[in-house]
């Protein structure tokens, strides 16, 4: 079965230190690559893909993420945490043969919580 | 631009109620998704809709759970007969045609469903 796994229910990180939020993926073939922030109340916002290409990719409010085909991993990276990055996190999959849409698999989140 | 909306944002019906959850998709996006986001899960996939083809309904858990987009524009998720493991986060993205080379999805708030 396809799958997600954010192995991290909760990553603590003081502010000005480097976060990583962990997401490993089984999926069949190689995957388009998502991370979606999501804050309370609020839906999920589009934080970054990996679609092809170079494994680092950059998205919005500074975050970064990096992809490792043998290991079937997509971390979120950020070289210096804000207290306004706390929130939820998905990383999500989509099955690059999936009959041509953008059916996406999420994992369970992780949530970050940003430490003054 | 506008983004995703959708109504109500909190709903609360009691057991075997029906109940209805709308969704208004950013102007000119094709697809559009249904989603169940349960506490503390990630959400997941219900239905897909392409214009007013309803091209996957894979993810409805029962046969009580309907949806339709009759003009390719609003969709209409709507639950017969709740029951209380219909508890959930109802979300709805919408996102530009496959061929567009855009792969995200956009979200909206989400409709807060609990069932008493």
């Amino acid at each position: 079965a396809q799958s997600v796994a954010q192995p991290e229910d909760q990553v603590n990180v003081a502010e000005g230190n480097p976060l990583t939020v962990k997401c490993t993926y089984s999926v069949s073939g190689n995957p388009y690559l998502f991370w979606y922030v999501q804050y309370p109340n609020r839906g999920l916002q589009f934080l970054l893909k990996y679609i092809t290409g170079d494994n680092l990719v950059k998205g919005s409010y500074g975050f970064e993420a990096e992809f490792n085909k043998s290991q079937t991993s997509f971390h979120l990276k950020k070289p210096s945490a804000l207290v306004s990055d706390s929130a939820l996190y998905f990383c999500a999959v989509r099955p690059r043969h999936s009959g041509g849409y953008n059916k996406l698999i999420f994992g369970a989140g992780t949530r970050l919580a940003v430490h003054p | 631009g506008a983004g995703v909306s959708q109504s109500p944002r909190y709903k609360v019906a009691k057991r075997g109620q029906d109940v209805a959850l709308r969704c208004d998709p950013i102007s000119g996006h094709v697809s559009l998704f249904w989603y169940q986001q349960a506490l503390g899960q990630g959400p997941e996939f219900l239905t897909y809709f392409q214009n007013e083809a309803q091209l996957d309904k894979s993810g409805l858990p029962s046969d009580r759970f309907f949806a339709e987009r009759p003009e390719g524009s609003v969709s209409t998720l709507k639950i017969q007969r709740t029951q209380q493991e219909d508890s959930a986060v109802y979300l709805c993205a919408s996102s530009p045609p496959p061929s567009s080379g855009t792969y995200e999805q956009y979200f909206g708030p989400g409709t807060r469903l609990t069932v008493t």
